[in-house]
C-alpha cells in the first residue's frame, strides 16, 4: 500500500515531442506528489510537485496531470529537449517520508 | 548558499567490514533523511533524523544506523557488509518537511 508504481521504465522521444510518464498509487493518505530529475553522477532533484487538490499544475515545460478519482498522475515534458534526458522518478508523501517510483529513464533523440 | 555535501563521494570497502557516511545539510535545515538507491529497488528510504532525535525509520536491518549532531550535521553507519549493501546512499535535508528536500550527489559504496 506504501508503494508507488511507474511507466515505462525508459522512453525513447524526439526531440520537440511529449514525454509522458505515469504513476500510480493506493494510498489515499499520500499527500503531496513530486517528481525529481536525475542526471548520471548527482542526486534528484525537485522538478515540480502538486497537492491532491488540484489536478494540474504547469512549469515552464513540465506539466503534472493528477486524477485523485483514479490515483494516478503523470508528468508531461512539452518540446522535449536532449537536456531533458535523465532518469525521472516520481514520489508520494506520506507516514512523514517520500515513498519513490522505480524511475523512467528518458533518452531524447536530436 | 552551499547545497547538500556528502562526503565520501566514494567508498570500496570489503564484506564484513563497517562504513561510516557523512551528511551535511544545507544551512537552516534541521531534518535529513537518508536513502538507499540501486538499479533493482530504486530508492528506499532509510531513516530521518530531525534535532537529533530519529523521527522514522525504513524497512532495513539493525546494521544501518544513523545519528545527527547538535548542528544537524548527520552520520550513517553500515555494519558487517554485505556484498547487496553496494549501492548509491543519498542524503536529503530539508527545513522540517519532505516539501523542501534537497538531496546530495550521495556516496558510491562497493562492498567486494
Amino acid at each position: 500500500q506504501q508503494q508507488v508504481k511507474q511507466s515505462p521504465q525508459s522512453l525513447i522521444v524526439q526531440k520537440g515531442g511529449i514525454s509522458i510518464i505515469n504513476c500510480a498509487y493506493e494510498n489515499t493518505a499520500f499527500d503531496y506528489f513530486p517528481w525529481y530529475q536525475q542526471f548520471p553522477g548527482k542526486g534528484p532533484a525537485l522538478l515540480i510537485a502538486i497537492r491532491p487538490d488540484v489536478s494540474e499544475k504547469k512549469e515552464g515545460r513540465f506539466t503534472i496531470s493528477f486524477n485523485k478519482s483514479a490515483k494516478q498522475f503523470s508528468l508531461h515534458i512539452m518540446d522535449s529537449q536532449p537536456g531533458d534526458s535523465a532518469t525521472y522518478f516520481c514520489a508520494a508523501r506520506g507516514f512523514q517520508k517520500l515513498v519513490f517510483g522505480t524511475g523512467t529513464r528518458l533518452l531524447v533523440s536530436p | 548558499k552551499a547545497g547538500v555535501t556528502q562526503t565520501p563521494r566514494y567508498l570500496i570497502k570489503t564484506r564484513g567490514q563497517q562504513v561510516t557516511l557523512s551528511c551535511s545539510p544545507i544551512s537552516g535545515h534541521r531534518s535529513v533523511s537518508w536513502y538507499q538507491q540501486t538499479p533493482g529497488q530504486g530508492l528506499q528510504f532509510l531513516f530521518e533524523y530531525f534535532s537529533e532525535t530519529q523521527r522514522n525509520k525504513g524497512n532495513f536491518p539493525g546494521r544501518f544506523s544513523g545519528r545527527q549532531f547538535s548542528n544537524s550535521r548527520s552520520e550513517m553507519n553500515v555494519s558487517t557488509l554485505e556484498l547487496g549493501d553496494s549501492a548509491l546512499y543519498l542524503c536529503a535535508s530539508s527545513p522540517g518537511t519532505v516539501d523542501g528536500y534537497t538531496f546530495g550527489s550521495g556516496t558510491r559504496l562497493t562492498v567486494v
